[in-house]
């Protein structure tokens, strides 16, 4: 089944404690991306990446860090969090968000993560 | 940057109404996505549309590249079709792929 899986489903964390949220998805797709989604702000790209070891910012990228070391892996990094950082995120993955040849560009997205730091 | 807008914001509709949900962006893009996102629940992806229009059961999504917008119909409407419905943006092909994200359109159908 083509899915793509997010943990931890729910986190709450205290500031200043690194925490990790993986991403894996198992359709083969070149675009994968974080976004936070936010009452009132509604969806907002924190990175994505391309392929393989090559990533690049969203709007909101400030206090994150992924990388990119495998196709189907995509973690988040919160080195230092802070509560400003309380938020529901997603993962989601593509061939090609803008499509193209094959026209397959559809959004696959995770369950959500849904991340409290006190 | 592309600026997405949505409306209505959100729009209540009795069992079996014709439902409209626009969005409207300001620069050209590749691609436009529209989604849905059930209360408490993960997002699913409905449409990508590059031009034209596409259907799916009771759901039509159309594209008019020239006046940057694009509707997503919903026919019959049901209570289960009580979502947020989010309309997304691609960049050009060749730029990045920062996605710009409308809002969303807060949509309750009653029986």
């Amino acid at each position: 089944e083509a899915q793509v899986t997010q943990n931890p489903r729910y986190l709450i964390t205290v500031t200043g404690k690194k925490l990790t949220v993986t991403c894996s998805q198992n359709m083969n797709h070149e675009y994968m991306s974080w976004y936070r989604q936010d009452p009132g702000l509604g969806l907002r790209q924190i990175y994505y990446s391309m392929n393989v070891e090559v990533t690049d910012k969203g709007d909101v990228p400030e206090g994150y860090k992924v990388s990119r070391k495998e196709k189907r892996n995509f973690p988040l990094i919160l080195e230092s969090p802070s509560p400003n950082q309380t938020s529901l995120y997603f993962c989601a993955s593509s061939y090609s968000p803008g499509g193209g040849r094959r026209n397959t560009g559809e959004l696959f997205f995770g369950e959500g993560s849904r991340l409290t730091v006190l | 940057k592309n600026e997405v807008e949505q409306s209505p914001q959100n729009l209540t509709a009795q069992e079996g109404e014709f439902i409209t949900i626009n969005c409207s962006y300001s620069v050209g893009i590749s691609a436009l996505h529209w989604l849905q996102q059930h209360p408490g629940g993960g997002i699913v992806s409905l449409f990508m549309l590059s031009s034209g229009k596409k259907k799916h059961g009771r759901l039509i999504a159309t594209i008019n590249i020239q006046e940057k917008h694009s509707s997503l119909h919903i026919t019959a409407s049901h209570p289960r079709d009580s979502a947020v419905y989010i309309c997304a943006v691609s960049p050009p092909r060749g730029s990045n792929y920062k996605l710009t994200f409308g809002k969303g359109t807060l949509l309750t159908v009653n029986p």
